[in-house]
Parts: C-alpha cells; structure tokens; sequence
C-alpha cells in the first residue's frame, strides 16, 4: 500500500512570493490534516478534512493561508505571500478515523 | 487549552544504555498518548499509543506508561542501539469535541553513540 505522499520536497523562496504544496492521501483515508513544523520543533495543526468538509481551520493563518480538497481525496495548502517566518516543513498526514499516517513533508524555506 | 510538555530536549546514550523520556499533559477532556518517532527527512511515525484505559503500551522494544495521578506518560527502552537514533514526539489525542486533533510534545533528540 502507498504512503502519504507529498510534492515538492523542498522549496526555496523570495518574501512575498507565492507557494503551494500538494498532498495525495492514502487510498481510502476520509480524513487528512496538514501540519506546520518549525525547525526543532513538534507538528503543529493547521487544518484538517473530513472527505471534502473543513473540520477545523482554527491555527490556520487565514490572511494568508488557504487550504482545500474539492473531491475529498488530494489537497492543496496554499501561501499567498510568504514570510521568512513561515520557514517550516509542512507535514500531510491521513487518517481511516484513527492512527495518522504522515508523509515526508515538504521542507520550505523564505530567505 | 489542551498541552503536551516534553522537558527533554536532547538525550545522548551509549549502546545498551537505558532510555527514559517523561511527558506530562494537560487536558480537561478524555485524553488517548501516543509517542512518535522521526527519523531524518521523514514525517513522523506512529510507535505506541497508550489509552488511559489500558496504562501500557509496547512495541519493537519500546514500553509506554501512563500515570493518571500526576498527568504524565513515559517511553522507556531496557537497551538502546544505534539504529533508534530518531527524535521522539509525545502527542496526545483528545476523545470528543474536535476529535482527531493530535498536540505534540516539543520532542527529544535522541543520540545513541557506538
């Protein structure tokens, strides 16, 4: 069975520019979550699916973050304008309703 | 609000030296523990869950305790060896409401040197 799945790996950009990350879930999973992880730091959530619905969006920078999964299965984060403290890996991970599975991240960094 | 305090930053071991890493939480909930490992360029991976139910958990080595009394978990592993080099994440779960959420610890960097 395939894992979390995330694209790109690595991404390096100027402040003010705009970035997005993209997350294929395991097959089946209703749930997916999107965490942000500052360098020696644990996950913290962001945003998290049931199938296409917003479940919690609460510590998700609105004003500049935006997050969606239209069918339920893949999702997008989005930053609009990135600032140098948004440095972080973003972690996806997927859920059937219980254990997470996390994917490798995608390791961002705003000079 | 909902934490998880995990005090030990960083922990350096020999092989075959005995591993201990303490968490205490806070919660007005129903709380499920977990403890995660993640190696280098890697998410993190599920390692044990503990229920408060059950106060124990154990896997490829490791054992997981829960003390209700003072809102604490620990990991613990008899002998460590090189390859569990990793940083070790206590979470924690909390049963209704947003149910799904995971609060993680700050984590433990984790050196077993040869």
């Amino acid at each position: 069975e395939a894992g979390v799945t995330q694209s790109p790996r690595y991404a390096v950009l100027q402040e003010g520019q705009a970035v997005s990350f993209w997350c294929d879930p395991i097959s089946g999973h209703d749930t997916l979550y999107w965490y942000q992880q500052p360098r020696d730091q644990g996950p913290q959530l962001l945003v998290y699916f049931r199938d296409e619905a917003v479940i919690d969006n609460s510590q998700l920078p609105s004003d500049r973050f935006s997050a969606v999964r239209p069918k339920g299965t893949n999702s997008t984060l989005k930053i609009q304008s990135a600032k140098q403290g948004d440095t972080a890996t973003y972690l996806c991970a997927s859920s059937p309703r219980g254990e997470q599975y996390f994917g490798p991240g995608t390791r961002l960094t705003v000079l | 609000g909902d934490s998880v305090i995990q005090m030990q930053g960083q922990v350096t071991l020999s092989e075959n030296d005995f591993l201990f890493i303490n968490c205490t939480y806070s919660t007005t909930g129903y709380p499920t523990l977990f403890w995660y490992v993640q190696y280098s360029g890697e998410g993190p991976q599920l390692l044990l869950q503990v229920t408060t139910a059950n106060n124990k958990g154990s896997s490829r080595g490791f054992e997981a305790t829960y003390d209700k009394g003072t809102t604490s978990f620990h990991l613990q592993k008899t002998s460590v060896q090189e390859i569990d080099s990793a940083v070790y994440y206590c979470a924690m779960r909390v049963t209704g409401g947003l149910s799904g959420k995971l609060t993680f610890g700050e984590g433990t960097q984790v050196t077993v040197i040869s």
